[in-house]
């Protein structure tokens, strides 16, 4: 079966802290694409990555970076130097290629930056 | 600017009433999905359709149905809601492989039902 786990419900650090958002995903399958949502107070989910099955390397966006590791089946999301407008709901997702119209989403993690 | 529209913010419904949630897309998506967000539960999915007149059951389609009879708009149906049926729901669309891009979200309609 497939899974994603973001085992941290809420976090809540000082502005200009680093913070990294865990999420771990369950699948047999070979061939999947891992994705990160931002849900901010407006509630309109945003797209920030997508990495698929097959592509390791990490990413840098600016003050944002993401580390795959299959090894561990992780896909953690690491914010430099937060700021209060990164305060939002953080959702990282699971698509399969075998059915690739289905989009597998963690609880998702709320991130809150206090000035 | 791409754009996936919902056509309430905010409802407040009686119990047994028949509600209509309504999605419309711009961007000539085949795909287009209705999910249901609650705390610590995430966003389960209660249908997709990917193409018009035809749709899928997602995790948790008891007690909701839907309808897409434009490639561009597509339709949740509360055929009698019920209390338990409280939540956020959230619409969102995508071509044909979702994989390969991401899925574009609507703003959210959150529904009381009471």
């Amino acid at each position: 079966a497939q899974k994603v786990t973001q085992a941290q419900t809420e976090i809540s650090v000082v502005e200009k802290e680093d913070v990294t958002l865990d999420c771990v995903y369950e699948t047999r399958d070979t061939t999947y694409y891992l994705f990160w949502y931002k849900q901010p107070p407006s509630g309109e989910l945003v797209f920030l990555i997508r990495r698929n099955s097959f592509d390791e390397q990490n990413e840098i966006s600016g003050r944002y970076s993401w580390n795959f590791q299959k090894s561990t089946s992780s896909f953690n999301f690491t914010i430099t130097a937060s700021q209060v407008v990164d305060s939002a709901v953080y959702f990282c997702a699971l698509t399969l290629y075998s059915s690739a119209s289905k989009i597998i989403f963690g609880s998702g993690t709320r991130l809150s930056i206090r000035p | 600017d791409v754009k996936v529209t919902q056509s309430s913010r905010y409802l407040v419904k009686r119990t047994g009433e028949k509600v209509f949630l309504e999605c419309v897309q711009d961007m000539d998506h085949e795909n287009m999905f209705w999910y249901r967000q609650d705390p610590g539960l995430g966003l389960r999915l209660i249908y997709f359709s990917y193409d018009v007149k035809m749709k899928e059951k997602g995790d948790i389609p008891e007690g909701y149905s839907v309808s897409r009879e434009k490639k561009e708009r597509f339709s949740l149906i509360l055929e009698s809601a019920s209390t338990n049926q409280t939540s956020m729901y959230l619409c969102a669309s995508s071509p044909p492989v979702v994989g390969n891009t991401e899925a574009f979200f609507g703003q959210g309609t959150r529904l009381t039902v009471v």
